[in-house]
């Protein structure tokens, strides 16, 4: 049982836009920055968004993040077949002093 | 371009010790402001965060992992190391290293390498 709570799945078609959600509380996304990952099966996860909502080099605008309260969101727009993979949420929990992560969503791109 | 890789051994024997090295190119592992860290993967599961440490030795450890997980620095090989002791089949995972920063996210990722815990 993970921490930080997604949805399982999500679906859109290609040129929509997703989000998905990650709920915590206020010892981890309450007080702390959240970060997003995407993990394609047998690669590394890559890093799409830390601090809430910055972009690291590279990747594009279509990623954004917020957060609001004890939730935060991933929002993708112009949905592409190649996002098809599972998205993690991620942020540091002060009572249990350790990095958490959500259980991950898997986005399929219909 | 900095890069991390994963090492070790594929295979180990329940009870034992898992020890895994992570060697960094691209950047100096003692630079400041600079951490590092593991993160597993079980089969079919989500990630879960192992532990980080500094260059100088500070470190932060999974509560559910902390009695058996030790993560050092080998800064004369620019080298990172985990060592999981006691390992039983739930330790069975794909284990990734990575750069992680003081916001709590990891920015450089290791390809990650497949333990199996099997007699």
């Amino acid at each position: 049982q993970s921490v930080l709570t997604q949805p399982p799945s999500v679906s859109a078609a290609p040129g929509q836009r997703v989000t998905i959600s990650c709920s915590g509380s206020s010892s981890n996304i309450g007080k702390n920055y959240v970060s997003w990952y995407q993990h394609l099966p047998g690669t590394a996860p890559k890093l799409l968004i830390y601090d809430n909502n910055k972009r690291p080099s590279g990747i594009p605008d279509r990623f954004s993040g917020s957060k609001s309260g004890t939730s935060a969101t991933l929002g993708i727009t112009g949905l592409q077949t190649g996002d098809e993979a599972d998205y993690y949420c991620g942020t540091w929990d002060s009572s249990l002093s350790a990095v958490v992560f959500g259980g991950g969503t898997k986005l399929t791109v219909l | 371009q900095l890069q991390l890789q994963e090492s070790g051994p594929g295979l180990v024997k329940p009870s034992e010790t898992l020890s895994l090295t992570c060697t960094v190119s691209g950047a100096s592992i003692s630079r400041s402001s600079y951490y590092w860290g593991w993160v597993r993967q079980p089969p079919g599961k989500g990630l879960e965060f192992i532990g980080n440490i500094e260059y100088s030795g500070g470190s932060n450890y999974n509560p559910s992992l902390k009695s058996r997980v030790t993560i050092s620095v080998d800064t004369s090989k620019n080298q990172f190391s985990l060592r999981l002791t006691s390992v039983t089949a739930a330790d069975t995972a794909v284990y990734y290293c990575g750069k992680y920063n003081w916001n709590a996210f990891f920015d450089y990722w290791g390809q990650g390498t497949l333990v199996t815990v099997s007699s």
